[in-house]
């Protein structure tokens, strides 16, 4: 079972700031089958991108994914207010979904 | 527009089983490219993929929780329901009900969870 490796557990930055999150897998992964969540306090986490680089619809293009075999990276180019949330990766595969253990980003 | 509820008790005694359902709305779940699944998240941790259905009845689950866990669809109900057995506290958790849509990305087929119901919270206490 593939396991998702998430750094940093917490990223303290300032609004205007860019943001850099990172998801290793433990085995070369399809890129295709990687997807970033975004998590506020008591709400439902919320697509942001699919297949490791394509944006869900109404996401803000400061939302950015990159990355291949093992290594893949949320950008947010520009930190807004509402950007300050907890950010999980996710992984598909045939037989089972798993999910990286979050890297929250809070005001610095 | 697709939405979905998760409905179950609040409350689950230790040793007794847990069962969820999630209604979907606004949208049919017999869709061919769809998968369906749960997802938990217990207090201050983060998300746990539990299992996933596809409205054909082909499922698959997590591992850690197979010889507990029995998911199966209604299409006639448009629902999907869990039923996890002899709980314990470490089953207390927000439960999520989940569609995977299909995308094609650089003409290769992907997922993407991108309705998500709002959460039920479950605690296992006497």
């Amino acid at each position: 079972e593939i396991v998702l490796t998430q750094s940093p557990g917490t990223l303290s930055l300032s609004p205007g700031e860019r943001a850099t999150l990172s998801c290793r897998t433990s085995q070369t992964t399809d890129f295709n089958y990687v997807a970033w969540y975004q998590q506020k306090p008591g709400q439902a986490p919320r697509l942001l991108i699919y297949g490791a680089s394509s944006r869900a619809t109404g996401v803000p293009d400061r939302f950015s994914g990159s990355g291949s075999g093992t290594d893949f990276t949320l950008t947010i180019s520009r930190l807004e207010p509402e950007d300050f949330a907890v950010y999980y990766c996710q992984h598909f595969s045939s037989s089972s979904w798993t999910f990286g253990q979050g890297t929250k980003v809070e005001i610095e | 527009q697709l939405q979905l509820q998760e409905s179950g008790p609040g409350l689950v005694k230790p040793s007794e089983p847990l069962s969820l359902s999630c209604t979907v709305s606004g949208g049919s779940i017999a869709s061919s490219t769809s998968y369906w699944g749960w997802i938990r998240q217990p207090p201050g941790k983060g998300l746990t993929w539990i299992g996933t259905i596809h409205y054909t009845g082909s499922n698959f689950n997590n591992a850690s929780l197979q010889s507990r866990l029995t998911i199966s669809v209604d299409t006639s109900k448009n629902q999907f329901s869990l039923t996890l057995t002899s709980v314990t506290a470490a089953d207390t958790a927000v439960y999520f009900c989940v569609r995977a849509n299909y995308y094609i990305t650089y003409g290769q087929p992907t997922y993407g969870l991108d309705v998500w119901g709002q959460g039920t919270t479950v605690t296992v206490s006497s």
